[in-house]
């Protein structure tokens, strides 16, 4: 079974620009998960789809916004961007909304705001 | 506000020898402690993980050992090897109206040296 696959790999954007990244979770899985990854701050919880609604939602400002799709496909938008976003943005997928105890983590996104 | 408190941020072990890395919480609503695993240009991994009722859980050379009157949880690895070196992340999962919040600690970069 294909894990979690996240498009592009690598993005490399100007600041005020805006960026959608692309994650395909697990065959089977219905919820997705963002997840954003900086030497800084860690790892921090963006939101979670399930069934094409956000569920649950992290302490980030309304430039972060996400949505799911029929097929569970997640994209998740960041609009005028800074150059703190520069960022590993990370997708997980579960079986079940909800299951952070069994999610499954894709090998991320590499943002690059200059 | 960091609510989960890594610590070493990063550790060189020889190998064979038992790297320890060490988590300590405050917010008691936590109720399932998991740690991951990432390797460079990968998503993390889920190694093992533990609940607040147990003292200890072994998965093959990975041990969690939990404290939960001194709110502290710690993950052994015995025999270590170089293939062990990557980062390791502790997390906590809580249950809030019925929506799960994970946080994770900072991360330790673990290296086992030949």
């Amino acid at each position: 079974k294909a894990g979690v696959t996240q498009t592009p790999r690598y993005l490399i954007k100007t600041r005020g620009q805006q960026v959608t990244l692309s994650c395909s979770p697990i065959s089977g899985h219905r919820s997705v998960s963002w997840y954003q990854q900086t030497p800084g701050q860690g790892l921090q919880f963006l939101f979670e789809y399930f069934s094409e609604t956000q569920r649950n939602k992290g302490n980030f400002p309304g430039r972060f916004s996400g949505r799911q799709f029929s097929n569970s496909r997640s994209e998740m938008n960041v609009s005028t961007l800074e150059l703190g976003d520069s960022a590993l943005y990370l997708c997980a997928s579960s079986l079940v909304p909800g299951q952070l105890y069994e999610q499954y983590f894709g090998p991320g996104t590499r943002l690059t705001v200059t | 506000q960091q609510q989960v408190k890594q610590s070493p941020q990063s550790l060189i072990v020889q190998k064979g020898g038992i790297p320890i890395i060490n988590c300590a919480y405050e917010n008691t609503a936590f109720d399932y402690f998991p740690w991951y695993q990432q390797f460079p240009g990968k998503g993390p991994a889920l190694l093992i993980a533990i609940r607040p009722d147990v003292s200890e859980k072994k998965e093959g050379r990975f041990t969690i050992s939990f404290n939960k009157s001194a709110k502290q949880f710690s993950l052994h690895i015995m025999d270590s090897q170089p293939g062990d070196s990557a980062t390791y992340f502790c997390a906590a999962i809580s249950v809030i109206q019925g929506a799960q919040k994970l946080v994770f600690g900072q991360g330790t970069r673990l290296t086992i040296n030949p």
